[in-house]
């Protein structure tokens, strides 16, 4: 019954070479996220999506993607990937208000060689 | 913009030791603010939070109160335990374009020895 649950946990991979991870919370919220942490354990917000509307993009490369195929669903495609995108993705949800808190997944540690 | 700034650490304590990390904010409105905690392999879970000024959010004998005067929302344990070992983020959620955005400090590493 786990609330977020994203895959796969770890990713390894080449420069240029495309990959996805998936994400999905049954917590009935509206909004999703999408946040990048990286070695130094410092959070960033890349993506946000209320109702599968894309509502936040924080000056993310062309090369990263988000889909919502649903309010329940938020996925990541990364295209010809780079060393620098090496990091810890957490997906994330809420109901949408100000006062709510994130509910996180585990996390997916991409590793690009 | 909005931002928020913590202590740095690590913070090594023994075990029954007080426990205090410093943070501050500034924001453009009237934000909530938040304590997460990170474990080893695992994503950030909620702590504890206050929604408006003079709140004191608490749970599992972490407090922080919501000082809007001094912007800041220190964390605070009056004894440690080995278990708090983590990673404890500061956060505030404010309003913006869209909707609304959560913002992390840097992260504070606490270790606890027996």
């Amino acid at each position: 019954d786990t609330a977020v649950s994203q895959t796969p946990k770890y990713l390894v991979t080449q420069m240029g070479n495309d990959k996805s991870i998936k994400c999905e919370q049954n917590l009935g919220h509206d909004t999703m996220y999408w946040y990048k942490q990286d070695s130094k354990k410092f959070l960033k917000i890349m993506f946000s999506y209320n109702n599968k509307e894309l509502i936040i993009n924080e000056t993310v490369p062309n090369r990263f993607s988000p889909k919502s195929p649903d309010k329940a669903h938020l996925n990541l495609h990364i295209n010809s990937l780079e060393l620098g995108d090496s990091a810890v993705y957490f997906c994330a949800s809420s109901s949408g208000t100000v006062d709510s808190p994130l509910h996180f997944g585990n996390g997916t540690r991409l590793t690009v060689t | 913009g909005d931002s928020v700034t913590q202590m740095e650490g690590p913070v090594t304590l023994s075990e029954e030791a007080f426990l205090t990390i410093n943070c501050t904010y500034t924001a453009t409105g009237y934000p909530s603010l938040f304590w997460y905690v990170q474990y080893p392999g695992e994503g950030l879970q909620l702590l504890l939070k206050a929604t408006k000024a003079d709140d004191k959010g608490s749970n599992k004998g972490f407090e922080a109160t919501y000082r809007k005067e001094t912007t800041s929302f220190h964390l605070e344990k009056g004894s440690v335990q080995v278990s708090d070992s983590a990673v404890y983020f500061c956060a505030l959620s404010d309003r913006a374009t869209g909707g609304f955005k959560t913002i992390f400090g840097a992260g504070t590493r606490l270790f606890v020895k027996a």
